[in-house]
C-alpha cells in the first residue's frame, strides 16, 4: 500500500539551481496539493490541482510550477532556486467531493536546502 | 477569510497527564475539522475528524468536539504516554492549517 510517494527526501541546490520534486498517489485521488512547512508557520499551500490537466495557485505560488498530466503524478518544479526556498515539502491527495470531508493522505516530504 | 488559530508550543508533560491543545476557527458556512499529527521525519497523517456542529471525532485516546457556538475544535487526551510526542496540527476543510503545536511528553 504505497499511498503518496515523494523523491527525493533530501536535496540541497545552489542558489539559481532547477529541480523538480516528484510526487505519485496509488489512490486515484483527484485532488493533490504541495505544501511547504516552516518552522512556526505551519502548512502554507503553494500549488494544488482538483484533477489531470487542472491546476491553480494556493497561498505561496511565487517560484513555482505545477503540472498534471495523469491523475496519479503531481510534479513541484522550482525554475531558480533560492534560500527563501529552504524548507521541507510536503505532497498531499485525497477525494474529491464528499464536501470537503474527507482527509488529506500526505506523503513523507522533501528536505530541500538552498545554499 | 478562513483561518485557524492554535495554541502554540511547545508543550512539555509528564506521562499520564491531560492535554489539551486548543484549536479556533474562522469560516464561513459550515466546514469539517481536523486534527493531524507528524511523527518525527515523517508526513502528516489523519487523528480525528468531525464534520458537522457537535461531532466528537475520537482515536487512539485523543478527543475533539466541534462546537459551533465558539468555532472551537480543542484536542484533548485524558493521559499522555511518551509514544505521543509529535507535532499536532488542526486543519479546516478547504486544506488551511494551523501553525502546529510540538507535544513532548517525558517519562
Amino acid at each position: 500500500n504505497a499511498g503518496v510517494t515523494q523523491t527525493p527526501k533530501f536535496q540541497v541546490l545552489k542558489t539559481g539551481q532547477s529541480m523538480t520534486l516528484q510526487c505519485a498517489q496509488d489512490m486515484n485521488h483527484e485532488y493533490m496539493s504541495w505544501y511547504r512547512q516552516d518552522p512556526g508557520m505551519g502548512l502554507r499551500l503553494i500549488h494544488y490541482s482538483v484533477g489531470a490537466g487542472i491546476t491553480d495557485q494556493g497561498e505561496v505560488p511565487n517560484g513555482y510550477n505545477v503540472s498534471r498530466s495523469t491523475t496519479e503524478d503531481f510534479p513541484l518544479r522550482l525554475l531558480s532556486a533560492a534560500p527563501s526556498q529552504t524548507s521541507v515539502y510536503f505532497c498531499a491527495s485525497t477525494r474529491r467531493g464528499a464536501e470537503g470531508k474527507s482527509p488529506l493522505h500526505f506523503g513523507n516530504g522533501t528536505r530541500l536546502t538552498v545554499t | 477569510g478562513d483561518s485557524v488559530t492554535q495554541m502554540e508550543g511547545p508543550v512539555t508533560l509528564s506521562e499520564e497527564a491531560f492535554l489539551t491543545i486548543n484549536c479556533t476557527y474562522t469560516a464561513t458556512g459550515y466546514p469539517s475539522l481536523f486534527w493531524y499529527v507528524q511523527y518525527p521525519g515523517e508526513g502528516l497523517q489523519l487523528l480525528l475528524k468531525a464534520t458537522k456542529a457537535d461531532d466528537k471525532g475520537s482515536n487512539k485516546g485523543f478527543e475533539a468536539t466541534y462546537r459551533k457556538e465558539t468555532t472551537s475544535f480543542h484536542l484533548e487526551k485524558g493521559s499522555v504516554q511518551v509514544s505521543d510526542s509529535a507535532v499536532y496540527f488542526c486543519a479546516l476543510s478547504d486544506m488551511r492549517f494551523g501553525a502546529g503545536t510540538r507535544l513532548t511528553v517525558k517519562p
